[in-house]
């Protein structure tokens, strides 16, 4: 079955870094967009960023461009989530998530991993 | 960007009892507008997409309408399980990919 574990959420202190993972299995990586979701506390979702099923698009919410640098590694199946120049703003479970349709179909999500939970605190 | 709109925040229902919510797009979004369940601890749960058209196992109690910048979701009848907040999006226009704020469904 379809599995999106997420990692690498930590605290951390305004203005450092960290790399979030998620690794995939049960489908074949390289035909889905994933993207990248999050929700700070006791709010709603947010789009962060995403990466086309062929690897070619790259696409990031105003919020964190320039600060956020989405990438996979199809030999692992897994997708990441670089964060840098981390705000308080920042703080939220980080989720990814998988487009419901193959070769770059409309990207609503039918499968999300547990979320990692990024704190930026000083 | 296109800004979604949910209402109410808050809609208080009885099991049993019809449900609906509303999700208002700021331009059209054509029929790009999927819902989903959230409950507490979880992840998103893919309900509706294409406006009306129920993802893979999900009960017929849960319908979609509308298009372009109007949508409803509507529960039939409200069973314990159903008690979540639920969100919709639009993936019409994109970069960004815009959620709702969501409307959280309590035991009346």
């Amino acid at each position: 079955q379809v599995q999106l574990v997420e990692s690498g959420g930590d605290v951390v202190q305004p203005g450092r870094s960290l790399r979030l993972s998620c690794a995939t299995s049960g489908f074949t990586f390289t035909t889905y967009g994933v993207h990248w979701v999050r929700q700070a506390p006791g709010k709603g979702l947010e789009w962060v960023a995403g990466i086309s099923y062929d690897g070619s698009e790259k696409y990031y919410a105003d919020s964190v461009k320039g600060r956020f640098s989405i990438s996979r590694d199809i030999s692992k199946n897994t997708l990441y989530l670089q964060l840098d120049s981390l705000n308080s703003g920042d703080t939220a479970l980080y989720y990814c998530a998988r487009e419901s349709g193959a070769h770059g179909s409309l990207p609503r999500f039918d499968h999300w991993g547990q979320g990692t939970l990024v704190t930026v605190s000083s | 960007e296109i800004v979604m709109t949910q209402s109410p925040a808050t809609l208080s229902v009885s099991p049993g009892e019809r449900a609906t919510l509303s999700c208002r797009a700021s331009q059209s979004v054509s029929s790009s507008l999927a819902w989903y369940q959230q409950k507490p601890g979880q992840a998103p749960r893919l309900l509706i997409y294409g406006a009306s058209t129920r993802a893979t196992g999900i009960p017929a109690r849960f319908s979609g309408s509308g298009s372009g910048t109007e949508f409803t979701l509507t529960i039939s009848s409200l069973q314990s399980e159903d008690f979540a907040v639920y969100y919709c999006q639009q993936y019409k226009s994109w970069p960004p990919l815009t959620f709702g704020g969501g409307t959280k469904v309590e035991i009346k």
